[in-house]
């Protein structure tokens, strides 16, 4: 158990779908990250909420549309998604001003488009 | 601004061989520096870390020594075993900064 904890592990949806993933942390962090990793690429930055406010948001397409109702809750809305948005989407947290101590990572959503 | 080299992998060793995976980076100030690991089909996690110069990390036989001289964070392990098959990632902090930055990661594979 890390402490972050994704739904559904894995998520096979058509390109006229609408899905979302889910991220819950219980470890009194404020700070929470979508991550996207796809095969032979770096791991890509997403979005980045701070006390459930985006900070960062980078030039993700707005097929991506995340949601953070509070400090615990982080959602990633899919829609209309392609094939090359297939990858493991990964969620973390961090203690937002003690970012060094570093990050807790979920066991990531892998995602199929068909 | 900030970045993270790591060596290009994949890298293939045998059981007990000696490991090094290098990593540089690019920071201003004092960062942070971490390493995380991929098992396969999981997320990451935190392997170890060291946030000011001459610190080293050190987790499950695996150690790295932040040098500010030369700017880098190698991760060595003097004995590995094919449970240490993963991927490892090099990542920083930068002071202030409300985010890591990761290098692009390192196949490992470690045959019997």
């Amino acid at each position: 158990e890390t402490g972050v904890t994704q739904t559904p592990r894995h998520l096979v949806m058509g390109m006229t779908n609408k899905k979302s993933l889910k991220c819950e942390q219980h470890l009194g962090h404020n700070a929470m990250y979508w991550y996207k990793q796809s095969a032979k690429k770096p791991l890509e930055l997403m979005f980045v909420y701070s006390l459930e406010e985006r900070v960062e948001n980078n030039s993700v397409p707005s097929r991506f549309s995340p949601e953070c109702p509070n400090s615990s809750h982080l959602f990633l809305h899919l829609h209309t998604l392609q094939p090359e948005d297939s990858a493991l989407y990964l969620c973390a947290s961090s203690q937002d001003s003690r970012v060094w101590f570093g990050y807790t990572f979920g066991s990531g959503t892998r995602l199929t488009v068909v | 601004g900030d970045s993270v080299t790591q060596m290009e992998g994949p890298v293939t060793l045998s059981e007990e061989a000696f490991l090094t995976i290098n990593c540089t980076y690019t920071a201003t100030g004092y960062p942070s520096l971490f390493w995380y690991v991929q098992y396969p089909g999981e997320g990451l996690q935190l392997l170890l870390k060291a946030t000011k110069a001459d610190d080293k990390g050190s987790n499950k036989g695996f150690e790295a020594t932040y040098r500010k001289e030369t700017t880098s964070f190698h991760l060595e392990k003097g004995s590995v075993q094919v449970s240490d098959s993963a991927v490892y990632f090099c990542a920083l902090s930068g002071q202030g900064a409300q985010k890591l930055v990761f290098g692009q990661g390192t196949r490992l594979t470690i045959n019997p």
